[in-house]
C-alpha cells in the first residue's frame, strides 16, 4: 500500500540558508500535517492543511512557511536557518473530511542538520 | 489545550514477559482519539494502537492492548510476550476536534534477552 513519502530523507544546510521539505500524502487523504521532533524530544505540531487550505497552526516560527498544492503534496519552506532548527521533520496525512476519521500515517521523516 | 503525560521516561522488561506503559491526559473535549505510537531507532513513527473515546471496549491489536479509563483520563498500553523488536520509544498521543496530535514525552522501552 502507498505510504506518505517525504523528500529528501536527509538534508544538511548552513546557517542562514533556506531549506524546502516535500511531502506526498497517501492518495485520497485530504489532510496533511507537519511535525518537528528535536533531539530527544516528542514531536511538536507545526501546521496542517485540509483540502489545500491551512487548517491549523502550531508553534511554527515566522521564518517557516508551508503550502499544499493542487495535487495535495505539501512543502515546508524554512528560511534563515538556525542551529536550533536541526531536527527530524515529519509529514503525516489522514482522511478527515468524509466523516470517517482515519488515523494519521507518518512519513519516514526528513532529518535536517544545520551547521 | 490538551496535555499528555507519560510518567515513565524509561522502562525495561525481559523477553516474553508483560509490561505496561502509563499515560494520562487532560482535555475538556468529550469526543477524541488516543493513540500509542512506536518509534524504533530508525525514527519511523509507527502506529501501535488506536482508541476512540466513545467506545467503552478497550482496543487490542495482537500482543498490544490498552486499558482506557475515560473518567480517570488514563490510557495505558500493555505489551504481552515482549519481543526484542519491541525495543523502542513509545509515545502516547491525543487527537481532538482539530485533528492535530499532542504527544507525551515518551517512554523508552528496552526488551532484554
Amino acid at each position: 500500500a502507498a505510504g506518505v513519502i517525504q523528500s529528501p530523507r536527509h538534508l544538511i544546510k548552513e546557517k542562514r540558508e533556506t531549506a524546502t521539505l516535500k511531502c506526498y500524502p497517501i492518495p485520497r487523504h485530504d489532510t496533511v500535517y507537519w511535525y518537528q521532533q528535536g533531539p530527544g524530544q516528542d514531536p511538536q505540531f507545526l501546521i496542517s492543511f485540509y483540502e489545500k487550505m491551512q487548517s491549523d497552526k502550531g508553534s511554527i516560527p515566522d521564518r517557516f512557511s508551508a503550502q499544499q498544492f493542487s495535487d495535495y503534496h505539501s512543502e515546508l519552506n524554512m528560511s534563515s536557518l538556525e542551529l536550533g532548527d536541526s531536527a527530524l521533520y515529519f509529514c503525516a496525512s489522514s482522511s478527515t473530511g468524509t466523516g470517517l476519521n482515519t488515523e494519521a500515517f507518518f512519513g519516514q521523516g526528513t532529518r535536517l542538520t544545520v551547521v | 489545550a490538551q496535555t499528555v503525560t507519560q510518567s515513565q521516561p524509561e522502562m525495561s522488561v525481559q523477553e516474553a514477559e508483560t509490561v505496561t506503559l502509563s499515560c494520562t491526559y487532560d482535555t475538556s473535549e468529550s469526543n477524541y482519539y488516543l493513540f500509542w505510537y512506536k518509534q524504533p531507532p530508525s525514527r519511523q513513527m509507527i502506529l501501535v494502537i488506536r482508541q476512540e473515546a466513545y467506545k467503552q471496549q478497550n482496543a487490542t491489536e495482537n500482543r498490544f492492548s490498552v486499558n482506557f479509563q475515560k473518567a480517570a483520563k488514563s490510557f495505558s498500553l500493555k505489551i504481552s510476550d515482549s519481543q526484542l523488536g519491541d525495543t523502542a520509544m513509545y509515545f502516547c498521543a491525543f487527537e481532538g476536534s482539530n485533528y492535530k496530535l499532542t504527544f507525551g514525552k515518551g517512554t523508552l522501552l528496552t526488551v532484554n534477552p
